[in-house]
């Protein structure tokens, strides 16, 4: 079966323009993270959806960025006006759910995408 | 702050090496998370624990809740080990943490030269 994917691998922009990333979870994973690795640094949480729940959006860095996610398929983050300390690897993973705090279920078991690129100039 | 500690931050090994990379944290969790990252690759999740110990292949991953420390070991290494080796915690209830937000080690950067 197909894993996670994301598109575009790379992307080039000037200051100030919008992005929009796009990430295709596993079929039947309710739940989708979002993540930014910049240079040197370890990953960072940006977003959290979980079904129809409302997501955590708690690790956004600021209000330029947003996420949707339609139904518990396909997610869009997006960052508005971009700025150079926005360049990274935007990372999406998604996992069948999450059942409670136990650390032994394959519920919780993210499967990550490859990541998307992104440059700003 | 909760925080995520990995050592060493590089590390070098000639084939055939056993390797040990460590991570520490700083309070209580409900899981943690050895992943591995190729260059230009994707991420694949190697082990999730939350106690004692688990093996796959050459790979070890052990954790002592008691002393908040974690350990991935890699018997018989081989360049093809050659990769970016990250931990991640989920904290627990009490230690602030929800049943999925992770914090991510800033990762060990493993050359196994041949």
């Amino acid at each position: 079966g197909a894993g996670v994917s994301q598109s575009p691998s790379n992307k080039v922009t000037e200051k100030g323009k919008d992005v929009e990333l796009r990430c295709d979870p596993i079929s039947g994973h309710t739940a989708l993270y979002w993540y930014r690795q910049r240079l040197g640094q370890g990953l960072e949480f940006l977003i959290y959806f979980q079904g129809n729940s409302a997501p955590d959006k708690s690790g956004l860095p600021s209000d330029r960025f947003s996420a949707e996610r339609t139904g518990e398929s396909v997610s869009t983050l997006t960052i508005q006006r971009t700025q150079q300390e926005d360049s990274a690897v935007y990372l999406c993973a998604s996992s069948l759910g999450v059942p409670g705090t136990s650390g032994g279920s394959s519920y919780n078991e993210q499967f990550f995408g490859p990541g998307t690129r992104l440059t700003v100039l | 702050k909760n925080e995520v500690e990995q050592s060493p931050q590089n590390l070098t090994a000639q084939e055939g090496e056993f390797i040990t990379i460590n991570c520490s944290y700083s309070v209580g969790i409900s899981a943690l998370h050895w992943l591995q990252q190729h260059p230009g690759g994707g991420i694949v999740s190697l082990f999730m624990l939350s106690s004692g110990k688990k093996k796959h292949g050459r790979l070890i991953a052990t954790i002592n809740i008691q002393e908040k420390h974690s350990s991935l070991h890699i018997t018989a290494s081989h360049p093809r080990d050659s990769a970016v080796y990250i931990c991640a915690v989920r904290w627990s209830r009490w230690s602030g943490g929800s049943n999925y937000k992770l914090t991510f080690g800033k990762g060990t950067l493993l050359t196994v030269n041949p």
